[in-house]
């Protein structure tokens, strides 16, 4: 079946402008991961959505970032004023309910802010 | 809150050996550890894992092992391939609804 995919594979932005990024997870799954990989780095927490509970925002790095999650399914990530060290690779995972360690990861959204 | 290590950062073997691949975290809460693989220009794939009862588990030319005492687990892979040849993560979690930890990762190149 299909996978998580995400939209744009590649986005090139200016320095102070806004970004969506999409993330349609596997169909069923309803917990739902952003996470963002810097170079040569591991992979950084960002925002969780489990369902219809409020989600962790624990992992966003400033109140720039934000996302949500319409009708339990697509997420955007949305970046407000975007700056250079925004630009890294953002990952999404999702999973099913009562299987929250068993993510499966889209191909990633490479931001660049020049 | 959890913290995992990862060693090494890069690993070069020749083809048909053996690679090991180590991490230790810090919460010893945490029940489940998954190993992904990523190739270039791609998600992370998840590859293997195991739980926190269970000491040993083998998939192949993969096996991971867990010493929950010693709170450290390794990643093996035999008789390597060039296809093996990517970024490998590590990532710890406690039981619940938590984000994965992940390491900072081991890029292995497999020499033909």
């Amino acid at each position: 079946g299909a996978g998580v995919s995400q939209s744009p594979s590649n986005k090139v932005t200016e320095k102070g402008k806004d970004v969506e990024l999409r993330c349609d997870p596997i169909s069923g799954h309803t917990a739902l991961y952003w996470y963002r990989q810097s170079l040569g780095q591991g992979l950084e927490f960002l925002i969780y959505f489990q369902g219809n509970s409020a989600p962790d925002k624990s992992g966003l790095p400033s109140d720039r970032f934000s996302a949500e999650r319409t009708g339990g399914s697509v997420s955007t990530l949305t970046i407000q004023r975007t700056q250079q060290e925004d630009s890294a690779v953002y990952l999404c995972a999702s999973s099913l309910a009562g299987t929250p360690y068993e993510q499966y990861f889209g191909p990633g959204t490479r931001l660049t802010v020049t | 809150g959890e913290n995992v290590e990862q060693h090494p950062s890069t690993l070069s073997v020749q083809e048909g050996d053996s690679a090991v691949i180590k991490c230790t975290y810090s919460d010893s809460a945490s029940n489940y550890f998954p190993w992904y693989k990523q190739e270039l220009g791609k998600g992370p794939q998840l590859i293997i894992d195991i739980r926190s009862n269970v000491g040993e588990k083998k998939d192949q030319r993969i096996a991971v092992t867990l010493n929950k005492t010693a709170k450290h687990f390794s990643l093996h892979i035999t008789e390597t391939q060039p296809e093996d040849s990517a970024v490998y993560f590590c990532a710890a979690v406690v039981s619940g609804n938590t984000p994965l930890v992940f390491g900072k990762g081991t890029r292995l190149s497999v020499i033909a």
